[in-house]
């Protein structure tokens, strides 16, 4: 069956530094949607992607989707402490499978 | 407060205790999800609840019971679980279960209910 692969696993990054996760997929996604959970906290809602090449922008978080449908990306420009946290893609297929994650640390 | 509330937040339990999950969820949401969190695993899912059909996970232990009452609740009932089955288990809405090009169709999670079992 279909399956989603995020990476990194982990990210340690400085503060101040850039960071991004990949979500990469085997067969082409309908949606993607990212979430992000804090440490002792429960995921939540960040965006949703549906065209193929959208772009999104949340501050300084930028969103991708890929040309193909078959992969996307978060990147964060300038870390910061607050960002610390667990970043899921999530496939809305019928399995409706989320990624493994990516935690981020962050250095200050 | 996310608009999806579970019930209790914490819960230790016996293997051979019964005990029960509560989500409820005011968003006006018409689907409800059970997710369980493992250390170190993805989120799995475990069952799905819409207007129309109960989406179950054929890897679900029976030890697993899901209730739907309606559209705004949802119950999990645990009964003789293993250790293995300590984790965070979560529960989310959603306005639609999958699907919908164009309209924001994101997850709203509960807090999680963190069970033991010893």
């Amino acid at each position: 069956g279909q399956q989603v692969m995020q990476i990194p696993q982990y990210q340690h990054v400085q503060e101040g530094e850039d960071f991004t996760t990949y979500c990469n997929s085997s067969t082409t996604l309908s949606n993607i949607q990212w979430y992000k959970q804090r440490p002792g906290g429960h995921p939540v809602f960040l965006i949703q992607l549906v065209k193929s090449g959208e772009v999104k922008k949340q501050k300084r978080l930028t969103f991708q989707f890929g040309e193909a449908k078959k992969n996307s990306s978060l990147h964060i420009t300038a870390t910061q402490t607050t960002d610390v946290g667990t970043y899921f893609c999530f496939d809305k297929d019928d399995k409706l499978v989320f990624g493994a994650g990516t935690i981020l640390r962050v250095k200050s | 407060e996310t608009g999806v509330t579970q019930t209790p937040r914490h819960l230790v339990m016996g293997m051979t205790n019964k005990k029960s999950l509560k989500c409820e969820q005011h968003l006006g949401h018409n689907a409800m999800y059970w997710y369980k969190q493992s250390a170190k695993k993805p989120l799995e899912l475990m069952f799905v609840y819409s207007l129309e059909e109960r989406v179950e996970n054929n890897s679900v232990p029976s030890r697993f019971s899901p209730e739907c009452p309606n559209s705004s609740h949802l119950f999990l009932h645990l009964h003789t679980l293993q250790p293995e089955d300590s984790a965070l288990y979560l529960c989310a809405s959603s306005q639609d279960p999958r699907g919908g090009v164009g309209a924001n169709y994101g997850y709203t999670f509960g807090s999680g209910t963190r069970l033991t079992v010893v």
